[in-house]
């Protein structure tokens, strides 16, 4: 298993400019999530699904946006990136019976 | 709203000098408190799981313990491979998220 894999694993950005970050989990998961991680500020959820179809915001979720259209895929979109943007990025998902997420190896992103 | 804080936020330690990082917390009602382990440039890493207070677990060096308030991780005899940051998070009963603290970067030297 791969468990949760994250493309691109780095991404270069100019303001204004759309991307989207893939995250792709082989482990039969329910629940896929989308952080975010500063210096100093720790891990911060984007957004967040717990199904197929269905996603939620977190505590950061704008100039985001999300779809969930696979089970094992969850994307995360910039439609316009901004400077305060820059970030790694970090994917994670669960199984509904269980309490424990795990976490992809990031994306880092900056935006100029 | 759920709060976690841990400290230090950086602590050096001696090969074989034990020590202990702490993680306050504060949730309407406690699901689970959660530590991680992240190393530079990879994603966090999952260590243990506590539920109620008084639960403790172990792995190697580690040991984490549970309190109403607060949960320590309990580093014994530490290895320069133990280096890392730690972070501490806590899920709130009835929701599927979780609440993340800033992290205790431990660098441990030879």
């Amino acid at each position: 298993n791969a468990g949760v894999t994250q493309t691109p694993k780095f991404r270069v950005l100019k303001t204004g400019q759309s991307m989207t970050l893939l995250c792709a989990q082989d482990m039969n998961h329910e629940y896929m999530y989308w952080y975010r991680q500063d210096p100093g500020m720790g891990l911060r959820l984007i957004h967040y699904s717990v199904g197929e179809g269905t996603t939620a915001k977190g505590e950061v979720p704008d100039g985001y946006n999300v779809s969930r259209l696979k089970k094992q895929n969850f994307l995360l979109g910039l439609e316009s990136a901004a400077p305060s943007q820059t970030s790694v990025y970090f994917c994670a998902s669960r199984n509904a019976g269980a309490d424990t997420q795990y976490f992809g190896p990031g994306t880092r992103l900056t935006v100029l | 709203e759920d709060q976690v804080t841990q400290s230090p936020e950086a602590l050096r330690l001696q090969e074989g000098e034990s020590s202990s990082l702490n993680c306050s917390y504060t949730v309407s009602g406690l699901r689970g408190l959660f530590w991680y382990r992240q190393d530079p440039g990879k994603g966090p890493e999952f260590l243990f799981t506590l539920y109620s207070a008084g639960e403790e677990k172990e792995k190697e060096r580690l040991k984490a313990t549970l309190t109403k308030k607060e949960s320590f991780l309990h580093i014994t005899a530490p290895k320069p491979e133990d280096s890392a940051t730690y972070l501490c998070a806590v899920q709130a009963e009835g929701y599927s998220t979780l609440t993340f603290g800033k992290g205790t970067m431990l660098l441990v030297s030879p």
